[in-house]
């Protein structure tokens, strides 16, 4: 079955406290990117990456890094974890960045104390 | 900069009450404007992508049509399955994606 998986899916942790969230897919998509998802914001993106070893900057990457050493793993990294990254978080691929629709994970729910 | 704008927030219909949702957009150099759905506690799940003004794209109770400006979701005759936050995306030029803040659309029996 054609998916993208997130680990872990709910996560409450401490200020501080480095964190990895990982982000798989089997469908050999080229491009992938996550988002955070805040109530009355959307979806807004955090890095993407067009293909191994290419990443750049989304509309809020401040907190955040991202690495794509394979093509089907984006894991996403908060070295120091603060309150206001307290949010929804999902990852996407798609064949090609724009123009093709983007498969999304199923989120993962992240609390910052 | 780009921007994408649905309204409304929320919508409430009753079952068979046919309604539409907008999402008006500016954008340098449209690449595709997209529609998803979203269920409470899950992803963003594809519905359609449209890419010229004009174009109109169906499934099942769902309509999508584009103009330059904006796009509407129709929804025609809703059942309560159809209950979801429902969020327009639209790609530039350069392949950047920007959602909308997405209407959540309610249907009671």
């Amino acid at each position: 079955e054609a998916q993208v998986t997130q680990n872990p899916r709910y996560l409450i942790t401490v200020t501080g406290k480095k964190l990895t969230v990982t982000c798989s897919q089997n469908m050999n998509h080229e491009y992938m990117s996550w988002y955070r998802q805040d109530p009355g914001l959307g979806l807004r993106q955090i890095y993407y990456s067009m293909n191994v070893e290419v990443t750049d900057k989304g509309d809020v990457p401040e907190g955040y890094k991202v690495s794509r050493k394979e093509k089907r793993n984006f894991p996403l990294i908060l070295e120091s974890p603060s309150p206001n990254q307290t949010s929804l978080y999902f990852c996407a691929s798609s064949s090609r960045a724009g123009g093709s629709e983007q498969f999304f994970g199923p989120g993962t729910r992240l609390t910052v104390l | 900069e780009d921007q994408v704008t649905q309204s409304p927030e929320a919508l409430r219909l009753q079952e068979g009450e046919s309604s539409s949702l907008n999402c008006s957009y500016t954008v340098s150099g449209l690449r595709g404007l997209f529609w998803y759905r979203q269920d409470p506690g899950k992803g963003p799940e594809f519905l359609f992508t449209l890419y010229s003004a004009g174009e109109e794209k169906e499934k099942e109770r769902l309509k999508a049509t584009l103009t330059k400006k904006e796009s509407f979701l129709h929804i025609t005759a809703p059942k309560p399955e159809d209950s979801a936050t429902y969020l327009c995306a639209v790609a530039d030029s350069w392949g950047k994606l920007q959602f909308g803040a997405g209407t959540q659309v309610v249907v009671t029996p």
